[in-house]
């Protein structure tokens, strides 16, 4: 395994059109965790799955943004009708974690969202 | 979670050690400290991670004092390549507590 891949690495959109993209974490990992960065900022928290449970969502995520990780392996975020605003990094990341185990996150290399 | 506060940038020269503190009052009990490193237009990567007094790596040494309020960061002889942002996280990622909140971390800029 190469580690955590995501696809595709960038995507230019015209604002009201739907993306998604698609991010595979490392084969035995179960957490998965989805992150935005615009410029300037640090990574910030959208939401995460324990396998294939969905478990918190960030209150600043719309409801445009829908996040799935139907067999627990791969996931996918989507988000509809595209602003000008949603252009940024998006990170994928996961972990394997569990009770009494603190195990470091491996992060993708990112979508890049562009929304003209 | 516990917040972290960390210094927005530093400079330093080749050759030199350098230092990041993090100040992480509010820590629990089950909290670890991580320290993750970001090149420009990549994922962040995990340097180190600890929960007290001193652990090292080939990369970095992270310093933790008893009360654990804080943390420092150490990276020997640095190089133009570690240029980067280094942002400080606390959590208990294994446990209920598993988002990892990042800052905006402290821009690192290496001179020649």
């Amino acid at each position: 395994d190469t580690g955590v891949s995501q696809d595709p690495r960038h995507k230019i959109t015209k604002r009201g059109q739907n993306v998604t993209f698609r991010c595979d974490p490392i084969s035995e990992h179960n957490r998965l965790y989805w992150y935005r960065q615009t410029l300037g900022q640090g990574p910030e928290f959208l939401t995460y799955f324990q396998n294939e449970a969905q478990l918190e969502k960030s209150r600043l995520l719309s409801d445009r943004f829908s996040a799935e990780r139907p067999k627990g392996s791969f996931s996918t975020l989507e988000i509809q009708r595209t602003e000008q605003g949603d252009s940024a990094m998006y990170l994928c990341a996961s972990s394997l974690a569990g009770a009494g185990r603190n195990t470091e996150a491996f992060f993708g290399q990112g979508t890049r969202l562009t929304v003209v | 979670l516990a917040k972290t506060t960390q210094p927005i940038s530093m400079d330093s020269y080749e050759g030199q050690e350098v230092n990041i503190t993090c100040s992480h009052n509010n820590i629990a009990t089950n909290d670890y400290i991580t320290w993750y490193q970001q090149f420009p237009s990549q994922g962040p990567r995990f340097i180190i991670q600890g929960y007290k007094t001193k652990v090292t790596n080939e990369v970095a040494s992270l310093f933790i004092p008893a009360d654990r309020k804080s943390s420092t960061l150490s990276l020997p002889r640095v190089s133009l390549s570690d240029t980067a942002v280094y942002y400080c996280l606390v959590g208990d990622y294994g446990g209920a507590t598993n988002k990892l909140i990042f800052g905006t971390g402290t821009l690192l800029a290496v001179q020649p």
